[in-house]
C-alpha cells in the first residue's frame, strides 16, 4: 500500500512570495489533515477535511493560508503572501475515517524556508 | 489550555531502558498516542492506549496511563541505536473533530 505522498520535499522562497504544497493521501482515505510543525515543536493542526468538505479550520490563518480538496482525493495548501514565521515543515496526514480510533498516516512533509 | 508537555531531551546507553513522559490536558481524550519521528521523515505511530486502560505492552514498548494525573509514559526496553528519534505523545479530545494535539516532542539519543 502506497503511503501519503507530498511534494515538493523542500522549498525556499522570499517573504511576500506565494507557495503551494500538494498532498496525495492513501487511496480510500476519507479524512485528510494538514499540520504545521515549527522547528522544536510538535505538529499543529491547520485544517481537516472529510472527503471534500472542511471539518476544522479553526487554526488556519485564513488571511494568508488556503487549502482545498476539490475532488475529495488530493489536496493543496497555499500560502500567499508568505511571512518569515511560516518557515516550518508542513505535514499531510490521512485516515480511513474521522474518529480517534482511526490511525493517522503521515507523509514525509514539505520543509519550507522563508527568507 | 491545549499544551501537551514533554521533556525535551533524554539520553540513554544502548541496552538500557528509556522512559519518556508526557502530561496531557484534556480528561475527555479517549485515545492517547505515541509517535516516532526520524530525521527527514514523517511521523510513525508506535502505539496507542485507550483511556480505560492503565497499561499496554507491545513487544519492547510499555505504555502507562495515569488518568487522575493526566500522565502518560512510554518505556522502551533494551533501547537500541535505531531508537534514536523524536517521540511525540498526542491526545484526541472529544471535541467533535477528533483532531490530535501533539506534545512538544522528546529527543531520545541512544549512546553506543
Amino acid at each position: 500500500e502506497a503511503g501519503v505522498a507530498q511534494s515538493p520535499r523542500y522549498k525556499i522562497i522570499e517573504k511576500r512570495q506565494s507557495v503551494a504544497f500538494w498532498c496525495n493521501p492513501i487511496s480510500g482515505h476519507a479524512t485528510l489533515y494538514w499540520y504545521q510543525q515549527i522547528l522544536g515543536q510538535g505538529p499543529k493542526l491547520l485544517i481537516q477535511f472529510q472527503n471534500n468538505g472542511v471539518v476544522d479550520d479553526s487554526q488556519l490563518p485564513k488571511d494568508r493560508f488556503s487549502a482545498e480538496r476539490l475532488k475529495g482525493v488530493d489536496s493543496t495548501l497555499k500560502i500567499q503572501p508568505a511571512k518569515l514565521e511560516d518557515s516550518a515543515v508542513y505535514l499531510c496526514a490521512s485516515s480511513l475515517e474521522r474518529g480517534a480510533n482511526y490511525e493517522q498516516y503521515f507523509g514525509p512533509g514539505t520543509r519550507l524556508t522563508v527568507t | 489550555g491545549e499544551d501537551v508537555e514533554q521533556s525535551l531531551f533524554l539520553s540513554v546507553r544502548e541496552g538500557d531502558s528509556s522512559v519518556i513522559n508526557c502530561t496531557y490536558t484534556d480528561s475527555s481524550s479517549t485515545y492517547l498516542y505515541w509517535y516516532k519521528q526520524e530525521p527527514g521523515a514523517g511521523l510513525q505511530l508506535l502505539t496507542y492506549i485507550f483511556s480505560n486502560m492503565d497499561m499496554k505492552q507491545d513487544q519492547r514498548l510499555t505504555v502507562l496511563l495515569n488518568k487522575k494525573d493526566k500522565h502518560l509514559s512510554l518505556r522502551i526496553a533494551d533501547t537500541q541505536t535505531g531508537d534514536s528519534a523524536i517521540y511525540f505523545c498526542a491526545e484526541s479530545p472529544l471535541s467533535g473533530t477528533y483532531k490530535y494535539i501533539f506534545g512538544t516532542g522528546t529527543r531520545l539519543k541512544v549512546l553506543a
